[in-house]
């Protein structure tokens, strides 16, 4: 059973343009949503994060929306820039519980 | 931010040798660590929760005489492949977190690929 699904699996963006990636999770007891980055042969790094009680987070250029209701949520990246291009994580963990991630999606902003 | 050492990044073995992977958290002591599972283009897959001083838990499906794992101290666990075979061929990734601490504070190793021939 996926938990969370993640859409697209793969994006290609212009530079300057707005990437958009999709999550839905399922286990309504979830209560911490992280995005992860990585880049090839490495480990994912946290990028941003949210927890249910808010609608919206920004930094930077980058924000989560966050639709409890829907049990959704996704990361806009602005301005998106080539060096933005790896591969993104949603995921989803209640409390002190395993992080479960999406199938990820592979971004490449070209320029 | 914390550091997550990972060792080593890439492994290259003969069927039917053992290969140990190192996780240490090098400035903060880690009560928790996971272990996962990353085979191309996929997601990854917890393979095992590792406490501390206590037998690892390990998920569905996963042989936990295949992948040992130890975590004898609050810096160091190691993920011990045994009798490995081509299938196990794959990106392995650790994660560690402080004691009391949130998935908000959870740190990943930057992986090990292992080909198996």
């Amino acid at each position: 059973q996926q938990q969370v699904k993640q859409s697209p699996q793969s994006l290609i963006v212009q530079k300057g343009g707005i990437s958009i990636i999709n999550c839905a999770y399922e286990n309504t007891a979830f209560d911490y949503f992280p995005w992860y980055q990585q880049f090839p042969g490495k480990g994912p790094a946290l990028l941003i994060a949210i927890r249910p009680d808010v609608s919206e987070k920004k930094e930077g250029r980058f924000t989560i929306s966050f639709n409890k209701s829907a049990k959704q949520f996704s990361l806009h990246i602005m301005d998106s820039q080539p060096g933005d291009s790896a591969t993104y994580f949603c995921a989803a963990a209640q409390g002190y519980q395993k992080v479960t991630f999406g199938i990820g999606t592979k971004l490449q902003v070209i320029p | 931010g914390a550091v997550v050492s990972q060792h080593p990044s890439r492994v290259i073995c003969k069927s039917g040798t053992s290969v140990k992977i190192e996780c240490r958290s090098l400035d903060f002591q880690a009560t928790t660590m996971f272990w996962y599972r990353q085979f191309p283009k996929k997601s990854l897959m917890l393979m095992a929760t590792s406490n501390e001083g206590s037998k690892a838990t390990y998920e569905q499906g996963v042989e936990k005489d295949k992948f040992l794992i130890n975590h004898a101290s609050l810096t160091l666990s190691t993920l011990t492949v045994t009798s490995a075979h081509p299938e196990d061929s794959s990106f392995y990734i650790c994660s560690a977190r402080a004691p009391g601490q949130t998935n908000e504070k959870l740190f990943f190793g930057s992986g090990t690929q292992l080909s198996v021939l």
